[in-house]
């Protein structure tokens, strides 16, 4: 079973702070994706980043970082020097090969910067 | 590149109305399509999977004769409430993905805000 975990439901901080967001994720896929997306309050989910279960090189673009670790199941996602714009819910999401390519997404965590 | 359009953005209907949506993949085709459902503050619900040229594959729970999907091109998908009532008022969005991999990343539209008076 595909299972995404983001215990943070809502994170508040100041503007040109560092946040991290969790992402804990279970399946018994070898061969899996772990995914990032932003939703603004406009409502549309945009693609941030995709990760693959055999590359455990961190990323960083820009102002975003992401820690990938297989040993703790986790894909945590950092925006150092956060800004009013990235305030909205940002998800994680899972998806494997097998019977289902389907994502699964996590409850997500609602980021709000304050100015 | 990988632009969705869904459309309408918004729509406010009386109760026994059908509702249709529709998903467009404007600079790629689309292999596969999905719907899915979001209430406030929660988390997107998958609701269906469409292949083009086949029927649709509804995750369960989901009436697929209240919510029927078309997937009639590469580029089109449309999602229709038949008989809405207000327990259907949701944020409904749709993505489009350019092959059945699972690497692929989904890329989403700017969602359908329904509500049923």
């Amino acid at each position: 079973a595909q299972k995404v975990t983001q215990a943070q439901t809502e994170i508040s901080v100041v503007e040109k702070e560092d946040v991290t967001l969790d992402c804990v994720y279970e399946t018994r896929d070898t061969t899996y994706y772990l995914f990032w997306y932003k939703q603004p309050p406009s409502g549309e989910l945009v693609f941030l980043i995709r990760r693959n279960s055999f590359d455990e090189q961190n990323e960083i673009s820009g102002r975003y970082s992401w820690n990938f670790q297989k040993s703790t199941s986790s894909f945590n996602f950092t925006i150092t020097a956060s800004q009013v714009v990235d305030s909205a819910v940002y998800f994680c999401a899972l998806s494997s090969r097998g019977i289902s390519n389907n994502l699964f997404f996590g409850t997500g965590t609602r980021l709000t910067v304050i100015p | 590149g990988a632009v969705v359009s869904q459309h309408p953005s918004r729509v406010i209907c009386k109760s026994g109305t059908s509702v249709k949506i529709e998903c467009r993949s404007l600079d790629f085709q689309a292999t596969t399509m999905f719907w899915y459902r979001q209430f406030p503050k929660q988390s997107l619900m998958l609701m269906a999977t469409s292949n083009e040229g086949s029927k649709a594959t509804y995750e369960q729970g989901v009436e697929k004769d209240k919510f029927l999907i078309n997937h009639a091109s590469l580029t089109l998908s449309t999602l229709t409430v038949t008989s809405a009532h207000p327990e259907d008022s949701s944020f409904y969005i749709c993505s489009a993905r350019t092959s059945a991999g699972a690497d692929q990343p989904q890329h989403f539209g700017d969602g359908t805000r329904l509500s049923i008076l």
